[in-house]
């Protein structure tokens, strides 16, 4: 399997303007998570879902902050409009949920930089 | 921008030596703690994890130690290489509702010198 796939890697934008980031979990693992990295705050999750339904938004900053799951084998993160604020790098992870530890497998991430 | 940055703290560890690195937790209620590198640029790889009904893990190179007492838990990494140069994150799995939810520390940055 080739990984958590997300693209864009890199995106620089102008704010007001909407963003789509997108994740593809290795197969046949049931949960997803987003998660969104910066200096000031860390790793923060923003939601995750199981088997294609999401379980917890409490992180979701605000309304702005939009997830979906339409399958197994896709995610997107939309962000509309975005903020400066919003720069960060943000992470998609995966997991097989059954009895699992909490290993979580990440992709490379996609760097978003709001002017 | 972020005037005001996290500070993380930075441990630097002559090569060959080991290295500890601490975390504090604060969820006495998690299942298990695991242990994550992130080097630059990339996203974050799982090490090793551990149970919360247990008090040490080994691993190649790497023993994970839990304190439950004072929700205390480290990383201990021998002859540490160039190569474990990284930002490593605690994190904790907990199980809410028949579902797992994984939360991120804060990091700590190790820089083994030459």
């Amino acid at each position: 399997d080739a990984g958590v796939i997300q693209s864009p890697r890199h995106e620089v934008t102008e704010m007001g303007q909407e963003v789509t980031l997108r994740c593809k979990p290795i197969s046949g693992h049931d949960y997803l998570f987003w998660y969104r990295q910066t200096m000031m705050r860390g790793l923060e999750l923003l939601i995750y879902f199981n088997n294609n339904v999401p379980i917890d938004d409490s992180g979701m900053p605000e309304d702005r902050f939009s997830a979906k799951m339409p399958n197994a084998s896709f995610s997107t993160l939309k962000i509309q409009p975005s903020e400066p604020r919003d720069s960060a790098v943000y992470f998609c992870a995966s997991s097989l949920g059954r009895e699992n530890t909490g290993e979580l497998f990440f992709g490379e991430g996609s760097r978003l930089t709001v002017l | 921008g972020e005037s005001v940055g996290l500070h993380l703290p930075t441990l630097s560890v002559q090569e060959g030596d080991n290295s500890i690195i601490n975390c504090a937790y604060s969820n006495s209620a998690s299942d298990y703690f695991i242990w994550y590198k992130q080097e630059s640029g990339k996203g974050p790889q799982f090490i090793i994890d551990i149970r919360s009904n247990m008090d040490k893990r080994q691993g190649q190179r790497v023993t994970v130690l839990l304190n439950k007492t004072v929700k205390h838990l480290s990383l201990q990494i021998a002859a540490t290489q160039p190569g474990d140069s990284a930002v490593y994150f605690c994190a904790e799995n907990s199980f809410s509702g028949g579902y797992q939810k994984v939360t991120f520390g804060t990091g700590t940055k190790l820089q083994v010198i030459p």
